[in-house]
This record gives structure tokens, sequence and C-alpha cells, in this order.
């Protein structure tokens, strides 16, 4: 069974610029967490989705940051425009049956 | 509110020994709560799902106790290896009706050679 995919890995960019995460989660999983970890903490959750309704965004930066999950498969994280405290790792989750989370690798921003 | 703590913050360890990991949460009526390893600079992967109605998991040489009246579960590791050294992160679900993840900060968990 494939895992959670993420890309890109790594992205370097401007503050004030724009940016786009990509996830596919695990094939069969209705539910996908959005995630912002900062060094030395433990995830925050951004956005969750269940199949492509949103179920909890109230900690998603709505000023400058989207997302959504179209046919309720793969999802798309957006950050415009970045700020320096926008660098962290951004990761991606799915979960099925009794609500386990597989994560991805994630993806970590630096915004200079 | 929710608060997921876990103590200590940084561990060392000589190869070998038999640890504990503590993970502590404010609000008891959770769904389920999961343990996870997390490597410098990769995502995290799932080593223990804990349901409510379960007081512990095991698998290998790990084992993870769940006692929700108390807020508290731990994750025991059996003979400890170099390879066991990670950040180990718990998260809780489900609380009060709520049906996403609030996780605790980590013990990061070094083990000599």
């Amino acid at each position: 069974e494939a895992g959670v995919a993420q890309s890109p890995r790594y992205k370097i960019i401007e503050k004030r610029q724009s940016v786009a995460f990509w996830c596919n989660p695990i094939s069969g999983h209705a539910t996908l967490y959005w995630y912002q970890q900062i060094l030395g903490q433990g995830p925050k959750l951004l956005i969750q989705f269940q199949n492509n309704g949103v179920v909890d965004d109230s900690q998603l930066p709505k000023d400058r940051f989207s997302a959504e999950r179209l046919k309720g498969v793969d999802s798309t994280l957006k950050i415009q425009p970045a700020k320096l405290e926008d660098s962290a790792v951004y990761l991606c989750a799915s979960s099925g049956q009794y609500n386990e989370q597989f994560f991805g690798p994630g993806t970590r921003l630096t915004v200079l | 509110k929710q608060e997921v703590t876990q103590i200590p913050a940084a561990l060392s360890v000589p190869e070998g020994e038999n640890l504990v990991l503590n993970c502590s949460f404010t609000d008891s009526a959770i769904y389920n709560l999961q343990w996870f390893r997390q490597d410098p600079g990769k995502g995290l992967t799932s080593l223990l799902l804990i349901q409510s109605s379960q007081r512990e998991q095991t698998s290998g040489r790990l084992n993870a106790s769940l006692d929700k009246s108390s807020g508290r579960s731990t994750l025991y590791i059996a003979a400890s290896q170099p390879g066991d050294s990670a950040t180990y992160l718990c998260a809780v679900y489900g609380t009060s009706g709520t049906y996403k993840y609030i996780f605790g900060t980590g013990t990061r968990l070094k083990v000599l050679a």
C-alpha cells in the first residue's frame, strides 16, 4: 500500500511570494489533514477535510493561507503572500478506519 | 481546552536500558491516542494507536498504555537500541466530541551505544 505523498520536499522563497504544496493521501482515506510544524514543537493542525468538505480550519490564517481538496482525493495548500514566520515543515496526513493517522514526508519551507 | 504534555522534553540513556515516556492530557473525554516517532527532517511514523476502550497495545519492543481517568499514557521501550533515537510524540483524538488530533511537544530520545 502506497503511503501519503507530498511535493515538493523543500522550498525556498522570498517573503511576499506565493507557494503551493501538494498532497496525495492513502487510497480510500476519507480524512486529510494539513499541519504546520515549527522546529522543536508538535504539529499544529491547519485544516482538516472529510472527503472534500472542511471539518476544521479554526487555526488556518485565512488572510494568507488557503486549501482545497477537489474530488475528495488529493489536496493543495497555498500561502500568499508568505511571511518570515511561515518558515516551517508542512505535513500532510490521512486517516481511514479507527482514525489512525499516517503522515507524508513533509515539505520544509524557508522564507527569506 | 485540551492540553497535551510530554515530560521529559529530552532523555539520554545507555543502550539496553528499558525506558518509559510519558504523555499527559487534561480532558479525559478522548476517542483514541496515538504514539508517533519522528526522525530529524522526516515525517511522523505511526507506532501505536490505542482506542478509548483499550488499556494497552503492543508492537515488538514497544508497549503503550492508556489510563483515561487519570489523563495519562505511557510508552514503554524495552532493551533500547541506538536506532531508537528519535523524537516521540503523542496525540489525542476526539476531545469532547471534536474530531481532530492535538499533539504534545514530544520527548527527544538519545540512546547511547
